[in-house]
This record gives C-alpha cells, sequence and structure tokens, in this order.
C-alpha cells in the first residue's frame, strides 16, 4: 500500500522569500513521487518528478525537490516566491510493483494552497 | 497536440439521471484512469484500465461503471447520479512502466453538479 502526506493545508509567504511544501510518503517498494500544481479553475500541471535517478530533482518554474530515503520525505522548496506561484499543489507518489512495473496508480495527497502576499 | 481530451466540460444532473463522461488519448498509452477532485482531499482513483480489454476499481468505485471502448478512449458512466457525485473528474493515461521515464497525462477535467 502507499499512501502521502501534506503536512501543511496551507502556506503562506511573501513574495520574494522562499518556499518550502512538505510531504512525507509511505509506499512498500521504491516509489516515484511527483509534484503537481493546479491553479483555480484548471487542470493538473507537472512540477517534476522522481523516478529512482539524482535525488534532488529540479522542475519548472525554479522549484525543486529532494528524495530523503531515510526520511521518507519529498519536500518542495523554491528560492523566491513569486505572484503566479500562488495555487494548490500535491505531492503524489507511485509505486511499483514487486516485478519493478506498474499500471501507474497514483496516489494523491490532500493537497497544499500557496497564497504569495506582496 | 491534444494529449487527453475529456467532454463535456460542464454538465449539471438531476438526480437519479445517468450520464457518460468521455475520455480520449492520442498518446498510445496503455493505461489510463478516472479520478475525482473534492476540495481538501486531492484527487481520488475510481477506476482505471491497465490495458485495452482490462478495468479494475480504484479507491471509490461506488455509484460508476467504465467501459475501456478501444485503446484511445476510456468512458465514465454514472447510472444513476447522486449529490454526493458532484466533483471534478479527471481523465489520465500513462505509458506502463513506472521505471521508465514515462508520461503521466491528465486531462482539463469534467466539472459535474448534480442538484
Amino acid at each position: 500500500a502507499q499512501s502521502v502526506t501534506q503536512l501543511d493545508s496551507h502556506v503562506s509567504v511573501s513574495e520574494g522569500t522562499p518556499v518550502l511544501l512538505r510531504c512525507n510518503y509511505s509506499s512498500s517498494y521504491s516509489p516515484s513521487l511527483f509534484w503537481y500544481v493546479q491553479h483555480p479553475n484548471k487542470g493538473l500541471q507537472l512540477l517534476l518528478k522522481y523516478t529512482s535517478a539524482a535525488t534532488l530533482v529540479k522542475g519548472i518554474n525554479g522549484f525543486e525537490a529532494e528524495f530523503k530515503k531515510s526520511e521518507t520525505s519529498f519536500h518542495l522548496t523554491k528560492p523566491s516566491a513569486h505572484m503566479s506561484d500562488a495555487a494548490e499543489y500535491f505531492c503524489v507518489v507511485s509505486q511499483a510493483n514487486a516485478g519493478g512495473t506498474s499500471y501507474g496508480k497514483l496516489t494523491f495527497g490532500q493537497g497544499t494552497i500557496l497564497t504569495v502576499h506582496p | 497536440n491534444a494529449g487527453v481530451t475529456q467532454t463535456p466540460k460542464f454538465q449539471v444532473l438531476k438526480t437519479g439521471q445517468s450520464m457518460t463522461l468521455q475520455c480520449a488519448q492520442d498518446m498510445n498509452h496503455n493505461s489510463m484512469y478516472w479520478y475525482r477532485q473534492d476540495p481538501g482531499m486531492g484527487l481520488r482513483l475510481i477506476y482505471y484500465s491497465a490495458s485495452e480489454g482490462t478495468t479494475d476499481k480504484g479507491e471509490v468505485p461506488n455509484g460508476y461503471n467504465v467501459s475501456r471502448l478501444n485503446k484511445r478512449e476510456f468512458s465514465l458512466r454514472l447510472e444513476s447520479a447522486a449529490p454526493s457525485q458532484t466533483s471534478v473528474y479527471f481523465c489520465a493515461s500513462s505509458t506502463r512502466t513506472v521505471r521508465s521515464n514515462y508520461g503521466y497525462t491528465f486531462g482539463s477535467g469534467t466539472r459535474l453538479t448534480v442538484v
């Protein structure tokens, strides 16, 4: 079984300050991890993904995340927030089965709403 | 550059009515999925189809049925709509193997209201 916990339902930052969105996961086998962003009344956009390559993953729009197996975490960061970053962010896990393949079922966290103040 | 196409984008139903949400992908992906999104709950898997000819229940399948019509198309049917099915529905598709640099593409969503 797999699960995802996003530790903050809301995060508020000032423009130009760092962003940290926290995510912990649970997975029986080697997971693939993703961060998606959803702007109001829009669809889902992939920010970045970890699939057992480098543990520090760089994504679009200056976001990055670090896979820490010992802490079962995959926190999303950005050095300097922009007003356009205001959105809801989802941490997502997909678990490979014992054979190393998967049908790609995703388990979503509950979401973190990021507010950016001028 | 179509990707995953969902229809309709918006729908209002009365309790007890039926409808089918359509989804088609043009990326030759094997696997397709239906999710629903509710506030504070992320997206939850309703049904999925690992490959053409197979379908399986996800986390919240009650009240829904699906059909994998061919490799491209995966429809979701509400036989008797209930207010609890008011939600935003997303279709998605993916290549089969996680360990490859696989793609997972979402449609733009269907906003369904049941009154």
